[in-house]
């Protein structure tokens, strides 16, 4: 595997679900992002982590539950979520966080389905 | 704050014809421009970005943009363009103060016609 990895590719759950998705990257890097991706609305930044600790939270409801085990893997936990939760959730991992011009690379994303 | 305005959101260009992509952003501050292309199915990649220096940027593909601070643009163009130019195209700008925080816009969708 290369790049940025992310499974399941589509996910469907009901509101009393819990889940998790998982992103993994293979290319040394030791910044990672979860960003939401909505229909008609701009990409949100919801997390990130460098070296393994939570740098930025943009004020995501508790049902969004990050985890960062080690520099190469990232999880986001859900549970209890609600229909507007419906998107494609995309990671990316940077050579280091706190530095714009670090390009950040992008997984395929998780189609997420809440019914 | 920033934000940035796509105001196309959709765009069909014949092949081989030229297109640009228009991009407006608004900021107190100095800001980096990029653009963004999501190929159908796949995550973002970067087609360029403006930190510094000369206005005119080129990226990969063929694409390049120009930064218009006095009109606050950053609009991407291609003189001839491709059927594998089919993809969403996003606009972000972040202030200078040296953090990966990105505003996006709503992106824009182009087609290109055989």
């Amino acid at each position: 595997e290369t790049g940025v990895t992310q499974t399941p590719r589509h996910l469907v759950m009901g509101m009393t679900n819990k889940k998790s998705l998982k992103c993994e990257q293979h290319l040394g890097h030791n910044a990672m992002y979860w960003y939401k991706q909505s229909a008609k609305k701009p990409l949100e930044l919801m997390f990130v982590y460098s070296l393994e600790e939570r740098v930025e939270n943009n004020s995501v409801p508790s049902r969004f539950s990050p985890e960062c085990p080690n520099s190469s893997h990232l999880f986001l936990h859900l549970h209890t979520l609600q229909p507007e939760d419906s998107a494609l959730y995309l990671c990316a991992s940077s050579q280091a966080s706190g530095r714009i011009d670090n390009e950040q690379f992008f997984g395929p994303g998780t189609r997420l389905t809440v019914l | 704050a920033q934000s940035v305005t796509q105001l196309d959101s959709q765009v069909p260009v014949f092949e081989e014809a030229p297109v640009e992509l228009r991009c407006n952003y608004s900021s107190s501050v100095s800001v980096y421009l990029f653009w963004y292309v999501q190929y159908p199915n796949q995550g973002l990649q970067l087609l360029l970005k403006y930190l510094s220096g000369s206005t005119l940027v080129k990226g990969i593909n063929g694409f390049e943009a120009e930064f218009n601070k006095s009109q606050t643009s950053f609009h991407l163009r291609k003189p001839s363009v491709h059927i594998s130019d089919t993809a969403e195209y996003f606009c972000a700008v972040s202030d200078n103060f040296g953090n990966e925080k990105l505003t996006f816009g709503t992106g824009t969708r182009l087609t290109i016609i055989p």
